[in-house]
Parts: structure tokens; sequence; C-alpha cells
């Protein structure tokens, strides 16, 4: 079955400094992946996704995924932090064997200190 | 607006009541999924429905029901309703690109 592991429960940066949001998966088969950000009292808004080809994935706001297979890791970064990226951001993998379901980690709170 | 709509935005009721939550997957997507998302489970998957068929099912429990539309919309239903329910109940539709998720019903039992 897929899962995926989000490292770090919260995360602490100060402005202009690189974001990493630490992802790995486990699939037995090629994966979909994805980042998710949500916003206090918001829904889930869709940063990026990877599903085949090209391994470096850009997605909104400035924020890109590498998906390296041999390391079985999907990190999330952005070279530069704006204070409006606090936010929780969770990574998510598709899970083919019943359903197509998302299956996500257990989120990551990202703190931009100015 | 993700084209997802999920009806009511909240929702207070007291231990022991019924309530339906109503979602409205963007046009032309035939899945919807539920997930409920609580401080110390995290975002967990529920059920999903396929063109009106029940396609997978998750972490929900036998007090909790759900059916999807010829309209495609869905309902999940929530029954003899406990404190520890209250929760973000998300919905989500799929296309082969994608999944788009609603804003949520943030459901409080009292």
């Amino acid at each position: 079955a897929q899962s995926v592991t989000q490292l770090g429960s919260h995360v602490s940066v100060s402005e202009g400094a690189l974001v990493l949001l630490r992802c790995n998966y486990s699939s037995s088969v090629p994966p979909y992946l994805f980042w998710y950000v949500q916003y206090p009292n918001q829904g889930l808004q869709l940063l990026l996704k990877y599903t085949t080809g090209a391994t470096l994935v850009k997605g909104i706001n400035g924020f890109e995924a590498e998906f390296k297979k041999s390391e079985t890791s999907f990190h999330l970064t952005k070279p530069s932090a704006h204070m409006s990226d606090a936010a929780e951001y969770f990574c998510a993998v598709r899970n083919m064997e019943y359903g197509n379901k998302l299956v996500f980690g257990a989120g990551t709170i990202l703190r931009v200190k100015s | 607006d993700s084209g997802v709509t999920q009806t009511p935005k909240h929702l207070i009721t007291a231990t022991g009541q019924r309530v339906t939550l109503r979602c409205s997957p963007r046009s032309g997507d035939l899945s919807v999924y539920w997930y409920q998302q609580s401080l110390d489970q995290g975002l967990q998957f529920l059920i999903q429905y396929y063109n009106g068929e029940e396609r997978a099912k998750g972490n929900i429990l036998e007090r909790f029901s759900a059916q999807q539309f010829p309209d495609l919309h869905s309902e999940l239903n929530l029954s003899s309703l406990e404190l520890g329910d209250s929760a973000l109940y998300f919905c989500a539709s799929s296309d082969s690109y994608g999944y788009t998720f609603g804003s949520g019903t943030r459901l409080t039992v009292v």
C-alpha cells in the first residue's frame, strides 16, 4: 500500500530564507505525488503534482519539488520564503490499489519569521 | 473558487443528532471523495464514489454513510453524533489530471 511520511511537523524559517519541506513515500508502483497547502480556516489548494516525465516539478507561488526515485522522496522547496507562505503543507500519494484515493502525510506547519 | 462546492460551511449540532453534508463536484468529474480532518487523526479518507457507485471505503464509521446521486452530487450522512465527530469534512472530485478539494464543512458537536 502507498504511504507518505512528512519529516518535521513544524518548520520555522526567516523571511527570504530557503524553504525545504520533506516528504518520503512508499509505493509498490510508480507513484503519483502531490503537494497541497492549507491556509488557516481554508480548504486544500494544489501546489504541484508529479505524475510522469520530468522529475523537477514547478508549482504555484514559486514552489517546486523534485521526484527522486532512488531516495523515495518528493521534497518541496522555495528559494525565498515570504510571510504569506505561512500555512500547513501536505504531501500526498495516489493509492492506485483501491479506488485511486489520495493518502496524505501528517502535514508540516510552516512558520515564517520576519 | 475551486469548482467543488460544499454546503454548509459551518454546522453546530448536539450529540445524538444527525446531519447531512453536501458536495457538488467540478463539472464533468465522476469521482467524489470524502475526507475527515481532525487535530488528532489528520486527513483521513472516508469513502469514494464513482458515477453513483461506491468505489472505495476507508476509515468510515458505521454511523456514517454516503451516496452519490445521478446528477453526481454527493451527500455524507453522519448520525448519532458524538463530540469526537467534530472535525472539518472535505469533499474532493477528480479527473485524470488530479484532485480538487472543496473548502470544507466545519462540524462542531456540542
